[in-house]
């Protein structure tokens, strides 16, 4: 089972950037984001699709529609420059699987 | 403010193998999952397995066979081993919490530093 996600995301500060999740089981299972940034490791983002973890910026928000997920980063900034993960599970909920990942360039 | 530190061999020669600690401080080890990831040098990550607060395990399919997640709720941490290591189990090892009591899906809401292993003679 796989998750696809584009390799890279281009978009300038202030500017709003989406990236894809696609998979198969995703209409019935829940996305999870991170984000990496360079030497780090990852944090989350995003879970069960669209809910934010206390303490991550109101400008990270999740959508979704059937086989795709999408995370936006609003008003996007220069510390917003890094890898990003979705995660989910294959169809019967019993392994995790990541995306193969998106590196956001901040222009 | 949970806190997962991983301490192990930096360096491991090919077939040997490679046993891995994370360290949970913070919180009690029981009542979560716990979950350990891997992302080999400018790769993507790559979830291993997971072992229960009741000790069940699951591992990923290519690593099953070479896998072993352990549990030791009088110190609060867990282990991994991974036998017959080659180039390819060079990576970046993560521990990271698995919440899964609060979601219907496994995921990872705090993570070690990751400790890197290197494979080579």
């Amino acid at each position: 089972y796989e998750l696809t996600q584009p390799p890279s995301v281009s978009v300038s500060p202030g500017q709003t950037a989406r990236i894809t999740c696609s998979g198969a089981a995703l209409p019935e299972k829940y996305v999870y984001w991170y984000q990496q940034k360079a030497g780090q490791a990852p944090v989350l983002v995003i879970h069960k699709d669209s809910e934010r973890p206390s303490g991550i910026p109101e400008r990270f928000s999740g959508s979704s529609a059937g086989t795709t997920v999408t995370l936006s980063i609003s008003g996007v900034q220069a510390e917003d420059e890094a890898d990003y993960y979705c995660q989910s599970a294959d169809s019967i909920g019993t392994y995790v699987v990541f995306g193969g990942g998106t590196r956001l360039t901040v222009l | 403010q949970v806190h997962l530190q991983e301490s192990g061999p930096g360096l491991v020669k090919p077939s040997e193998t490679v046993s891995l600690t994370c360290a949970v401080s913070g919180g009690s080890i029981s009542r979560y999952y716990w979950s350990w990831i891997r992302q080999p040098p400018g790769k993507g990550l790559e979830w291993i397995g997971y072992i229960s607060y009741t000790g069940n395990t699951m591992y990923t399919p290519s690593l099953k066979t070479r896998v072993t997640i352990s549990l030791d709720t009088s110190n609060n941490h867990f282990s991994l081993k991974l036998t017959s290591v080659t180039a390819a189990d060079t990576a970046v090892y993560y521990c990271a919490r698995d919440d899964y009591r609060s979601s219907p899906d496994h995921f990872f809401d705090y993570w070690g530093q990751g400790t890197l292993v290197t494979v080579s003679s």
